[in-house]
This record gives C-alpha cells, sequence and structure tokens, in this order.
C-alpha cells in the first residue's frame, strides 16, 4: 500500500493568482497522477506525471495551465496557474505500481478561488 | 479503455449484502475490473480488482460473469459507513490513469 500526504488541503485564493499543491508518497511508486473533482461531479484525470519528463496531458488540459513536476519516484507538484473561479475544485494526487494496477489517493486539496 | 455502466443510486438495508452491478460489455480481454469507492470528502479508495476469476477480499467479493460482459460487487453485511460513491472501472494493463465514470450512489439505511 502507499499512504499519499497532500498539502494544503484547502485554500481560498484570488483571481490572477497561482497556488502549488504538493504530493508526498511514503514509498517509491512507478506511477503518479493528478486529478481534478469539480463540484458534484466525478474525478477527471488532468496529467500523468513523469519522474524526470515533462508531464502527459489529458485533452482539455495544458501544460501552461497546470505545470506538473515529478522530480523522483515519491514527490510531484501541480501548479494551477493564472487561477478564475472556475478553477475552484478538488484536486487529488494518486500513485501506485504499474504492476499491481491498484491506485491510492490522497485526501485531495480543496481550492476555492474568488 | 471499455465504458461502463452502473445504476445512479441504490439504497440497501444495514447488515443486509449489498449487491452493486456494473455492466461493461464492451470488455477487452486483457482490461481487468476495478472497483474503487469514495466516501464523502474524502479521495478514492481501492476495494478490489479481477479478470476473469471471482475475487474476494476483507472487504468485498467481485462476481464477474463468464462471458465478462458484467460483474457485481458483493458487501456481505453493510454497514452505514458503507456509505458512499461506487465506481466500477475497466482498464488494461499498464501505466495509465483510471477513467472514472458517475458511479453508483450506495446509500446503507438504518
Amino acid at each position: 500500500s502507499a499512504v499519499i500526504s497532500q498539502k494544503p488541503s484547502r485554500d481560498i485564493c484570488q483571481r490572477g493568482t497561482s497556488l502549488t499543491i504538493q504530493c508526498q508518497v511514503d514509498s517509491q511508486v512507478t506511477m503518479m497522477f493528478w486529478y481534478r473533482q469539480q463540484p458534484g461531479q466525478s474525478l477527471t484525470l488532468i496529467a500523468t506525471a513523469n519522474q524526470g519528463s515533462e508531464a502527459t496531458y489529458e485533452s482539455g488540459f495544458v501544460i501552461d495551465k497546470f505545470p506538473i513536476s515529478r522530480p523522483n519516484l515519491t514527490f510531484s507538484t501541480l501548479t494551477v496557474s493564472n487561477m478564475s473561479p472556475e478553477d475552484s475544485s478538488i484536486y487529488l494526487c494518486s500513485a501506485g505500481h504499474s504492476n499491481t494496477g491498484e491506485l491510492f489517493f490522497g485526501e485531495g486539496s480543496r481550492l476555492t478561488v474568488l | 479503455d471499455a465504458k461502463t455502466t452502473q445504476p445512479p443510486s441504490m439504497d440497501c438495508a444495514e447488515g443486509r449484502a449489498a449487491n452493486l452491478p456494473c455492466n461493461h460489455s464492451t470488455i477487452s480481454g486483457n482490461e481487468y475490473v476495478y472497483w474503487y469507492r469514495q466516501i464523502h470528502s474524502q479521495g478514492p479508495q481501492y476495494i478490489i480488482h479481477g479478470l476473469k476469476n471471482n475475487e474476494t477480499n476483507e472487504m468485498a467479493s467481485l462476481i464477474i460473469t463468464e462471458d465478462r460482459k458484467s460483474s457485481t460487487l458483493i458487501l456481505p453485511h453493510a454497514t452505514l459507513r458503507d456509505t458512499a460513491v461506487y465506481y466500477c472501472i475497466v482498464k488494461g494493463g499498464g501505466a495509465d490513469g483510471l477513467t472514472f465514470g458517475k458511479g453508483t450512489h450506495l446509500i446503507i439505511q438504518p
């Protein structure tokens, strides 16, 4: 199993600013992903965080808006840039091993943009 | 990844078995069936997964039909803490992320 810690757990931000969310895993994992969950909705995959290289983004998400870093096997960051109220969501980090297919999730970071 | 179809909501009495169905008629031979749940205000939690054989763990049982076009997640003795949204996800092997549908909102009634 893996325990995933996210910081901050919640934040209130002003329009036009940027926020970086950190994700720390308690063990080395092969896979790390970032998801968004808008109010009352299911989870949407934003991107795969690749260690030491550029993230792989899903359709509708771009690097300029959601830059992602993954410097090692246990840590990743997601930045939400130039925020607008439409970015108000819960952002979740997940991680796991490709040989098991099982993913573990953090508790999420609840972002409110005013 | 194959699409899945789940009922939007279900009720179950506390102490009874909760049987959550999932249809995945377009599943291909190398795709697994995964079940996750999300309790309110928490991140999703892995429950169980299988390829073609029935699986059981400490949380639940997974019954996959012989043609693999549908499956049922069974919570043998539901408690109020099992109230959550349950997601059935079909995914091949490899390092791809999971694609979540709308899931089934299971409400356990006292």
